[in-house]
């Protein structure tokens, strides 16, 4: 079975532009969660989607957005790029409902310059 | 959720067992335990889960105590290859916390030869 798979691995875009990230999960997960990745702040929560509704959010800004289409791949956006946004954004996808045994992609890293 | 607690840092000897403490002495009746681990610049990894049994699977054993205050993560044969930060995570089966992991330090485990 393909893993977990996001595009593109690597972007450099500019402060005030905004950008799309995509995920495939894994044929047959549903649940599709999204992390950031900083040095000063370590992994954190953005958003998990489950049958294309969004279950649970994390404390980020509304310039952090997602959606899941019907096949479970999921986008996530980020408008009004600041330099703190400067990350890897780790998507992972969960066969079960709860979605807790998550299985990670290998993340797209973003600069913001 | 409980908080975990886990050492910042520990060296096993390459062949030898690594036993990976975390601490959840708040831990509710309703909540399971989680390991992860992240190899440098990739996303993580699943590597089992338990609530109050003792688990094993192909990669690791979790040992939980009687009180479920404890546990221990053990990878019978350390291998160079894994080397990686390890996550403990404490989770509760309730519908708004679906899909949301929340990572904390992790212990950086370093095998060495």
């Amino acid at each position: 079975k393909a893993g977990v798979t996001q595009t593109p691995r690597y972007l450099i875009k500019t402060r005030g532009q905004q950008v799309t990230l995509s995920c495939s999960p894994i044929s047959g997960h549903r649940s599709v969660s999204w992390y950031q990745q900083t040095p000063g702040q370590g992994l954190q929560f953005l958003f998990e989607y489950f049958s294309e509704t969004q279950r649970n959010k994390g404390n980020f800004p509304g310039r952090f957005s997602g959606r899941q289409f019907s096949n479970s791949r999921s986008e996530m956006n980020v408008s009004t790029l600041e330099l703190g946004d400067s990350a890897l954004y780790l998507c992972a996808s969960s066969p079960a409902g709860t979605g807790y045994e998550q299985y990670f992609g290998p993340g797209t890293r973003l600069t913001v310059t | 959720d409980a908080k975990t607690t886990q050492p910042t840092s520990m060296d096993c000897a390459e062949g030898r067992a690594a036993n990976l403490p975390c601490n959840h002495s708040t831990i509710s009746g309703n909540e399971y335990v989680y390991w992860y681990r992240q190899i440098h610049s990739q996303g993580p990894q699943y590597i089992i889960h338990g609530l109050k049994n003792n688990e094993t699977n192909e990669m690791a054993s979790l040992i939980i105590t009687e009180d479920r205050k404890s546990s221990t993560l053990i990878l019978p044969h350390a291998t160079l290859r894994d080397t990686a930060v390890y996550y403990c995570i404490v989770r509760a089966m309730t519908t708004d916390s679906w899909g949301k992991l929340q990572f904390g330090a992790g212990t950086q485990v370093v095998v060495t030869p």
